[in-house]
């Protein structure tokens, strides 16, 4: 069973704090994300990663950054935290491509409050 | 970029069945996909499709897709309390990536 799991559930910080979301699976996938999740919005994908040291910016990156240092951990850092990054933020991963549907499995989220 | 729509809510009476409806745009999208997402919660995979057909059934879950309007619906039978979530539909674009609709609250109403 996949297993993706994030180092908080809930977080508040303070305006012009940085920031640090963890991510981590089990499964030896290659390609990991981290969306935001806003009412009436969906999700919207921020990085991803397919491979270590690897990222590719997603629709919408400013205010964050992510790092992947080992295959199984995928970072989301916010540098200076802002109100209007409330939000809820989740971690997905998936296999490659030529080995899947491209189905993505998702942590749990962490509920992230600015203020 | 790759659009794609659903309506914000669903009420229905337990028992009932649900249509949720989504619409997207790109036609070359190999996989469609339905998510739920139960309150605090992260997303949970209920089912997918591959492009090149158009119908998929999983028990009370029916999955048609019409490729030609571009149309996307899941179909749940007999809808329980425990179906109350936000459903996302998802599709696969020319990347490794998906994009999300804004996802569906449906409300079961005894």
């Amino acid at each position: 069973d996949v297993k993706v799991t994030q180092s908080s559930r809930y977080l508040v910080k303070r305006t012009g704090e940085k920031v640090f979301l963890e991510c981590v699976q089990d499964m030896d996938h290659e390609n990991m994300f981290w969306y935001r999740q806003d009412p009436g919005l969906g999700l919207r994908l921020i990085y991803f990663s397919y491979d270590v040291k690897m990222k590719e910016k997603g629709d919408i990156p400013e205010g964050y950054s992510v790092s992947r240092e080992k295959k199984e951990r995928f970072s989301l850092i916010l540098e200076s935290a802002s109100t209007n990054q409330t939000s809820m933020y989740l971690c997905a991963s998936s296999f490659p491509t030529w080995e899947s549907s491209y189905e993505q499995y998702f942590g749990p989220g962490t509920r992230l409050t600015v203020t | 970029g790759e659009d794609v729509e659903q309506s914000l809510f669903l009420s229905v009476r337990e028992g009932d069945s649900s249509v949720i409806n989504c619409t997207y745009t790109d036609s070359s999208s190999t996989y469609l996909y339905w998510y739920k997402q139960e309150p605090g919660a992260g997303l949970q995979l209920l089912t997918y499709i591959f492009s090149n057909m158009d119908m998929k059934q999983d028990q009370r879950l029916t999955v048609l897709l019409n490729k030609k309007d571009k149309h996307l619906s899941l179909r749940i039978a007999d809808t329980q309390t425990g179906d109350s979530a936000i459903y996302f539909c998802a599709v696969s674009g020319s990347a490794r990536q998906l994009t999300f609709g804004s996802g569906t609250q449906l409300t079961v109403l005894p």
